[in-house]
């Protein structure tokens, strides 16, 4: 059964950082693109970070670009997400996702449960 | 970015109904086009691919259509588990953008 689990959000103020993770289990995570998604309370899905299958290509929303860096560790089967700078308008909940290739694009087949990034003073 | 919008924003329905979304995208994005499934408090859960494809474990009451800027999620038969939000998301082209979201609620 495929399985993303994400964890690290929390409470913190603007200006802060924070490192989310997201383990995957139950597929072979190494030979798939990855990507997180973020949602601010009440809002609707953005797109944030895609990461390919060695981290060799990754591309970024405008408005997360030289603030937040995804990454991942195939050897341990996860996906990060480093948010510095943080800003008020960052607070959502943060889920990655597995991105599975079609014949017309990519699709996000699996979802973790997300994980509560608040930025706050 | 291509900009996706959806009608309605809301929409009211009894069970059994029959129910169309509808999705407009900015630009041609030929068929790639998915469809997301969100209740409250849940990650979404993909229902439709490539514009019309169904997912796996999908119901069938649940089907997509169009190509170019015009697409369609369409419920055959609402039932008690459909009442949420349902995204369409265009995949053409970085940044991948969803529409706003349309909720479905109990009539």
């Amino acid at each position: 059964e495929v399985q993303l689990v994400e964890s690290g959000g929390g409470l913190v103020q603007p200006g802060g950082s924070l490192r989310l993770s997201c383990a995957a289990s139950g597929f072979t995570f190494g030979t798939f693109w990855m990507n997180w998604v973020r949602q601010a309370p009440g809002k609707g899905l953005e797109w944030v970070a895609n990461i390919n299958q060695d981290g060799s290509e990754i591309y970024y929303v405008d408005s997360v670009k030289g603030r937040f860096t995804v990454s991942r560790d195939n050897a341990k089967n996860s996906l990060y997400l480093q948010l510095n700078s943080l800003r008020l308008e960052d607070t959502a909940m943060y889920y990655c996702a597995r991105l599975t290739p079609g014949s017309y694009g990519y699709y996000r087949d699996y979802w973790g449960q997300g994980t509560l990034v608040t930025v706050s003073s | 970015d291509i900009q996706m919008t959806q009608s309605p924003s809301s929409l009211s329905a009894s069970v059994g109904d029959r129910v169309t979304i509808t999705c407009r995208a900015s630009q041609t994005i030929t068929r790639y086009l998915n469809w997301y499934q969100q209740k409250p408090g849940k990650a979404p859960k993909l229902l439709i691919y490539a514009a019309s494809s169904l997912q796996s474990g999908v119901p069938s009451r649940f089907s997509g259509s169009g190509s170019g800027t015009d697409f369609t999620l369409t419920i055959s038969s609402l039932q008690p588990d459909d009442f949420a939000t349902y995204y369409c998301q265009q995949c053409y082209s970085t940044p991948v953008t969803f529409g706003q979201g349309t909720r479905l609620e109990i009539k």
